[in-house]
């Protein structure tokens, strides 16, 4: 079945970075977009960014931009959210999700299971 | 950026009864809304598509409405396993969640 495995939680320090993956499985990993949301305790689940898994097109979230990069690797049908500069207010958990739209509407299905990311000194 | 408001924030329904749960859109987005279901320590899941396309493996109880601004989840007779919380997302980029809402046991 179709399925996004990520990586497990981190705990990291404010100013430095984290890189979460993301392993796509049971389907061609560059038919459909990744992206990548956030949820913070109290917070709406808030959208980051993304990338085309076809031509490795990215698009980023003003909030985010400058601190986030999504990468992927087709030959592990992997992406990665790289987020740095990281302050306590980026404690999180951080999904990956598929998009199988196939247009410019964006919907997700499936989604990770999740990335706990604290930021604490 | 499209901001979504959800109505009401917590719904308290004893199994059986229908849930109306809304979303409503600070401009249109036209059929472009989504809706999901979020289980404590789980990911959310997909329900709904395109305002009205239940997503594979979704039972018929849940269905979906409206266009433009106002969009409607309903469940038409809840089972155990759907007190949860809501979410609608509108799928324009860059897309947006609303706050949910909670479905909890009356």
């Amino acid at each position: 079945q179709v399925q996004l495995v990520q990586s497990g939680a981190e705990v990291k320090k404010p100013g430095a970075s984290v890189k979460v993956s993301c392993k796509a499985s049971g389907y061609s990993f560059t038919h459909y977009g990744i992206h990548w949301v956030r949820q913070a305790p109290g917070q709406r689940l808030e959208w980051m960014g993304s990338i085309n898994t076809g031509n490795g097109y990215t698009a980023y979230s003003q909030k985010f931009q400058g601190r986030v990069i999504v990468t992927m690797d087709t030959s592990a049908s992997t992406a990665y959210m790289e987020l740095s500069s990281l302050r306590s207010e980026d404690t999180a958990v951080y999904y990956c999700l598929r998009d199988p739209s196939g247009s410019p509407f964006d919907w997700f299905d499936p989604w990770g299971q999740g990335t706990l990311v604290t930021v604490s000194s | 950026e499209i901001v979504l408001t959800q109505s009401p924030a917590t719904l308290s329904l004893s199994p059986g009864e229908r849930a109306t749960l809304s979303c409503r859109a600070s401009q249109s987005v036209s059929s472009h809304l989504a809706w999901y279901q979020q289980k404590p320590g789980q990911a959310p899941r997909l329900l709904i598509y395109d305002t009205s396309n239940r997503a594979t493996g979704i039972p018929a109880r849940f269905s979906g409405s409206g266009s433009g601004t106002d969009f409607t989840l309903t469940i038409s007779s809840l089972e155990p396993e759907d007190f949860a919380v809501y979410y609608c997302q509108q799928c324009d980029r860059p897309v947006t969640f609303g706050p949910g809402t909670k479905v909890d046991i009356k």
